[in-house]
């Protein structure tokens, strides 16, 4: 099994469009979970980091459920320029600063 | 404020050809990483260095060597490249602790012929 799994898509939505993506991680004593996106041909950078009680970011919101393991970002109101691979990321525990990335989701976002 | 800057952009090398990717991060950062990008194959960690003066192997650490140079620097370097390292190399940078993330630099393209 995968350390992180995401499902690659690509997921097409029309402009305006409410979009979710899901990611389950292996590891339950892992501590550091983020979302990074990545644009073709470019590199990832971070989109935002995920906390235990979930956080929002203009129209991003990441969730955490530790108990079963996975990770969820969603967009609201897609606009084009969302178009990007989205990286799910956790640490892994008893490697502090050592970071495991999933294969990624691709978000195709239509007029 | 530069972040991570990788050099060169793009190379083509022939088989057995040897080359070295230079990494430098402006942050202060004491955590540096090499990845390869393949397609379909997500982002693969070949070597890291989690403080000035160490070094270790990641998950496909054959054929590749690196060295950190200082705290600003740390470059990867291939001793007779093969057509299986052409990939997207990404440099990149954090704290001790991961509790912000990495930063990456730009890339560099590197093809294998």
């Amino acid at each position: 099994r995968k350390e992180v799994e995401q499902d690659p898509g690509p997921f097409n939505v029309p402009e305006g469009a409410t979009v979710a993506f899901n990611c389950t991680y292996s590891n339950s004593a892992s501590q550091s979970f983020f979302w990074y996106r990545q644009d073709c041909r470019k590199e990832p950078k971070l989109l935002m980091s995920v906390y235990s009680s979930g956080n929002e970011d203009g129209r991003f919101t990441a969730q955490l459920n530790r108990a079963s393991q996975y990770i969820s970002l969603l967009i609201r109101d897609s606009k084009l320029s969302d178009s990007a691979t989205y990286l799910c990321v956790v640490n892994r525990h008893n490697a502090g600063n050592m970071l495991t990335f999933g294969g990624g989701t691709r978000l195709m976002v239509k007029p | 404020n530069a972040g991570v800057t990788q050099t060169p952009k793009f190379q083509v090398l022939k088989t057995g050809q040897s080359m070295t990717l230079q990494c430098a991060q402006d942050m202060n950062h004491n955590s540096m990483y090499w990845y390869r990008q393949d397609p379909g194959m997500g982002l693969r960690l070949i070597y890291y260095s989690a403080s000035e003066g160490t070094t270790d192997k990641g998950e496909v650490p054959n054929g590749y060597n690196v060295s950190r140079l200082n705290k600003r620097e740390f470059s990867l370097r291939l001793e007779s490249a093969a057509p299986s390292q052409t990939s997207v190399y990404f440099c990149a940078s954090s704290e001790f602790g991961v509790v912000y993330g990495y930063t990456f630099g730009s890339g560099t393209r590197l093809t294998v012929v």
